[in-house]
């Protein structure tokens, strides 16, 4: 156990619609991060949060949307979903930012999309 | 543009044997690196990781991993597999400096045969 916890582990929504997961990262730290695992696709970085303010974005589309709150746990929002999106989508933790630090998965969520 | 290759999508070896699992960078300056497994329907696990120093890195379950900073490689290894091992590998790099983004490989699967 990675210590990071994610809700739901298991998502149907049909296209059109949109959706929220969230992530509540390992105590103590500060950094969250979204990824997004597809077959065709590997895993993409989405975005970076650091103690509440963004600090990478990656191939984040502009229907998705993530924020992290003051207590840091973290929010990624979907919208206008298409059958495309359907994926396994993680959030990772580390202790620090910018540095040596290691990133501590989540289960996932995975998302299907009909 | 930042990158790194795992060449091989998938890797067969025999219980027992040697493995490797290549990894090389295109990132400027010396860059942190990681190495993550996954196994199935799981989140990555963080292995082992290079900052600086001894070129041959030890990490968990018996792996380790060796910098070559001429080569920009850092090949995941392990002197005997076991059938325990098989799953998806990823290495990951983060640059030092320019922001708090880590570059992941596609993955390699690593397939040992009993």
């Amino acid at each position: 156990d990675s210590g990071v916890t994610q809700t739901p582990k298991h998502l149907i929504t049909a296209t059109g619609q949109r959706v929220t997961l969230r992530c509540s990262p390992r105590s103590g730290d500060l950094s969250v991060y979204w990824y997004q695992q597809s077959l065709d696709q590997g895993l993409q970085f989405l975005i970076q949060y650091y103690n509440g303010e963004e600090r990478a974005k990656g191939n984040i589309l502009e229907r998705f949307s993530a924020q992290q709150f003051p207590d840091l746990h973290s929010e990624l929002n979907l919208s206008s979903l298409e059958l495309g999106d359907s994926a396994l989508y993680f959030c990772a933790s580390s202790g620090g930012g910018q540095g040596p630090y290691e990133q501590y998965f989540g289960p996932g969520t995975r998302l299907t999309v009909t | 543009a930042q990158s790194v290759a795992q060449p091989e999508d998938q890797v067969n070896v025999a219980e027992g044997n040697p493995l490797t699992v290549k990894c090389t960078y295109s990132v400027s300056g010396n860059p942190y690196l990681f190495w993550y497994v996954q196994y199935p329907n799981r989140g990555l696990q963080f292995l082992l990781k290079y900052i600086t120093g001894d070129n041959l890195v030890k990490g968990s379950y018996g792996f380790e991993a060796e910098f070559n900073k001429s080569q920009t490689s850092f090949h995941l290894k392990k002197p005997s597999a076991l059938v325990s091992d098989s799953a998806l590998y990823f290495c990951a790099v983060r640059p030092h400096t320019g922001g708090f983004k880590t570059i992941f490989g596609a993955g390699t699967r690593l397939f040992v045969k009993a």
